[in-house]
């Protein structure tokens, strides 16, 4: 099994439903994030959380919201999707502690298409 | 709108040849880089990581150098195979710490027989 599974791997969604985006880990991670990324445009940052209790705004938080349900949950809802939110999206862990990579471990991604 | 369909810059090399990809990175500040390696319909894997306290620091056929007065990485690979091909992007810890990292936009490796 994937340390960092993502669900589902690809959707395609309608303009104003919501829709979640979930992430689920095996890795004992305290943190996770939810990135974007778009051609020629590298990962944005969307929300992290480095605790269950702990939620953080990134670089792109509009339009979206996130749900920390345990240490192993992570899910992203798009409220009312739009389509300029169709993009790839990664979920990631970190250990917090430094150290190689910063323990950093990716999901296999989402590909989310909002006709 | 955000998404202006923006192509990753191409590098082309021959199965075997060295390849040299290149990053600028924005925080000065920074003092810890990784590079990655994205296949299509994967998440980015970790390749190398430097200090700002090294200048050069080599992995199996892979070596980073980072020139902090230019504020520039680079990631070159020795003989280059069709299993390199991907796109390759550089991350900076911003202002340090363990908190996030900071992702580039990307080079696409094309690796022709």
């Amino acid at each position: 099994d994937a340390d960092v599974t993502q669900t589902p791997r690809n959707r395609i969604t309608k303009t104003g439903k919501r829709i979640m985006l979930e992430c689920s880990q095996t890795k004992g991670h305290d943190r996770m994030y939810w990135y974007r990324q778009d051609p020629g445009l590298g990962l944005r940052l969307i929300y992290y959380s480095f605790d269950v209790k702990d939620i953080n705004k990134g670089e792109i938080s509009d339009g979206y919201s996130v749900s920390r349900q345990a240490q192993a949950k992570f899910s992203l809802s798009l409220e009312s999707a739009i389509p300029n939110q169709t993009a790839l999206y990664f979920c990631a862990t970190s250990s917090g502690t430094g150290g190689i990579n910063y323990g950093y471990t990716f999901g296999s991604g989402t590909r989310l298409t909002v006709v | 709108g955000e998404n202006v369909g923006l192509h990753l810059p191409t590098l082309s090399v021959q199965e075997g040849d060295n390849s040299i990809i290149n990053c600028a990175y924005s925080n000065s500040a920074s003092d810890y880089f990784i590079w990655y390696k994205q296949e299509s319909g994967k998440g980015p894997q970790f390749i190398i990581d430097i200090r700002s306290n090294m200048d050069k620091r080599q992995g199996q056929r892979v070596t980073v150098l980072l020139n902090k007065t230019v504020k520039h990485l680079s990631l070159q690979i020795a003989a280059t195979q069709p299993g390199d091909s991907a796109v390759y992007f550089c991350a900076e810890n911003g202002a340090g710490g363990y908190n996030k990292l900071i992702f580039g936009a990307g080079t696409r490796l094309a690796v022709h027989p």
